[in-house]
């Protein structure tokens, strides 16, 4: 069936360092979303991507979706403790459904 | 105060009950939606809801079942035939289950109900 995968499952960064999660489709995508959820918290929505080689930036994240629209990568400049946290993507399909990677946890190390 | 409650936030039930697990939107939201999520892992689909009245199975429906009576209420039952009940449950809704010009609608999601199973 159809996977959305994504790298690394975990990361440790020294605070102020660079961060950056890579999402994976085995399949074209209609779009990508990308949620945060806080330890102990729920997903919040923080952006979705539709178009081919689309790149958004909020403020130091930088979002990115890939030619091919089967990849995604979000990107975190200078990381803060603030970001600390699961980071998801969520596929949208040609189904009109929307399909979770299994998220990256973020650590930052103050 | 707009947005999308759980309740209850901790629930503990003894092996072989049903529990029953609430979620109510004031968003006006169409389309509403039950994910389970397991230490470590991601989210996955239990059942959603495209419209009052209607709903369909996810990926992983088996021992779960639901009701859209409302269109502001989508609870959630766990039966006695889950073989591995213990999770942290989400419901999340949205506006509308198509997006439109190859968008998903934004999910906007509660602050869950942690299910222990004893």
């Amino acid at each position: 069936g159809q996977q959305v995968m994504q790298i690394p499952q975990y990361q440790h960064v020294q605070e102020g360092e660079d961060f950056t999660t890579y999402c994976n489709s085995s399949t074209t995508l209609s779009n990508i979303q990308w949620y945060k959820q806080r330890p102990g918290g729920h997903p919040v929505f923080l952006i979705q991507l539709v178009k081919s080689g689309e790149v958004k930036k909020q403020k130091r994240l930088t979002f990115q979706f890939g030619e091919a629209k089967k990849n995604s990568s979000l990107h975190i400049t200078a990381t803060q403790t603030t970001d600390v946290g699961t980071y998801f993507c969520a596929g949208g399909t040609s189904y009109d459904k929307v399909i979770f990677g299994p998220g990256t946890s973020l650590s930052v190390i103050p | 105060d707009g947005g999308i409650t759980q309740s209850p936030k901790y629930l503990f039930r003894k092996e072989g009950q049903n529990v029953t697990l609430s979620c109510e939107q004031n968003l006006n939201h169409d389309a509403m939606y039950w994910y389970r999520q397991d230490p470590g892992q991601g989210l996955r689909l239990i059942y959603y809801s495209q419209i009052v009245n209607d709903f369909q199975k996810g990926d992983i429906a088996e021992g779960y079942s639901v009701s859209r009576e409302k269109k502001e209420s989508f609870p959630l039952t766990v039966t006695s035939a889950q073989k591995n009940p213990t999770a942290f449950y989400l419901c999340a809704s949205s506006i509308a289950w198509l997006g439109g010009f190859g968008t998903t609608d934004t999910q906007y999601f509660g602050p869950g109900t942690r299910l222990t199973v004893l």
